[in-house]
């Protein structure tokens, strides 16, 4: 079975531009969470979303935003970028949104802003 | 913002011998969560230990939790070149927020 799916691997943007990183979980996984990892750090929780609804936002902009699809997969929406924004972005999905689901991560996309 | 500290930052051991990561965390937690991470890349899960649990096995990883010091650790024996990756510790807490928070993490490398 696939895993989780990103696309696309690397991105080079410049600040001010518009991103969208893409997402699929694996078949049967409903819920899927969106983490951005500077160099250096732990990933940082950004979003969650449970059957096409948001279950959970993390502590960033609302530059950042995303949605889910009736597929369950996903978009990370990024706007007017800043250099700041240069990370690992990961994605994670998981059956369901009870305590102790293991989360499936993708390989992860990387953005860099110029 | 992180939730807590793994320590040491990085580790450097010889093939066969063991390894141990320790994990320190801020709020009261429902569980807790080990992933290795290769080369930057994505995170797969490891172990999970449960807040009312204080020791679990899994293969070559022996996972403790305390939860009254908040800290938790993790032992890799007989450690092989290819466990060469990031641990990092995660957590859920109590109040379901249904979101894990990491720490920054520990590198492990194992030399042959």
């Amino acid at each position: 079975d696939a895993g989780v799916t990103q696309s696309p691997t690397h991105l080079i943007k410049t600040r001010g531009q518009h991103v969208t990183l893409r997402c699929s979980p694996i078949s049967g996984h409903k819920s899927v969470s969106w983490y951005q990892q500077v160099l250096g750090q732990g990933p940082q929780f950004i979003f969650q979303y449970y059957e096409k609804e948001e279950r959970g936002r993390g502590n960033f902009p609302d530059r950042f935003s995303a949605r889910q699809f009736p597929n369950y997969s996903s978009e990370l929406n990024v706007n007017a970028l800043l250099l700041g924004d240069s990370a690992l972005y990961l994605c994670a999905s998981s059956l369901g949104t009870g305590l102790g689901e293991t989360q499936y991560f993708g390989p992860g996309t990387r953005l860099l802003v110029l | 913002s992180q939730q807590g500290e793994e320590d040491p930052q990085a580790l450097s051991i010889q093939e066969g011998e063991n390894a141990t990561m320790n994990c320190s965390y801020k709020t009261s937690i429902n569980n807790l969560q080990w992933y290795r991470q290769n080369s930057g890349r994505g995170l797969v899960h490891l172990i999970l230990i449960r807040s009312n649990e204080r020791e679990k096995h899994s293969g070559r990883l022996r996972v403790t939790l305390d939860t009254s010091k908040k800290s938790s650790s993790l032992l890799i024996t007989a450690s092989r070149a290819a466990d060469t990756a990031s641990y990092f510790c995660a957590t859920e807490d109590q109040g379901g927020s249904e979101k894990l928070v990491f720490g920054k993490g520990t590198k492990l490398t194992v030399n042959p």
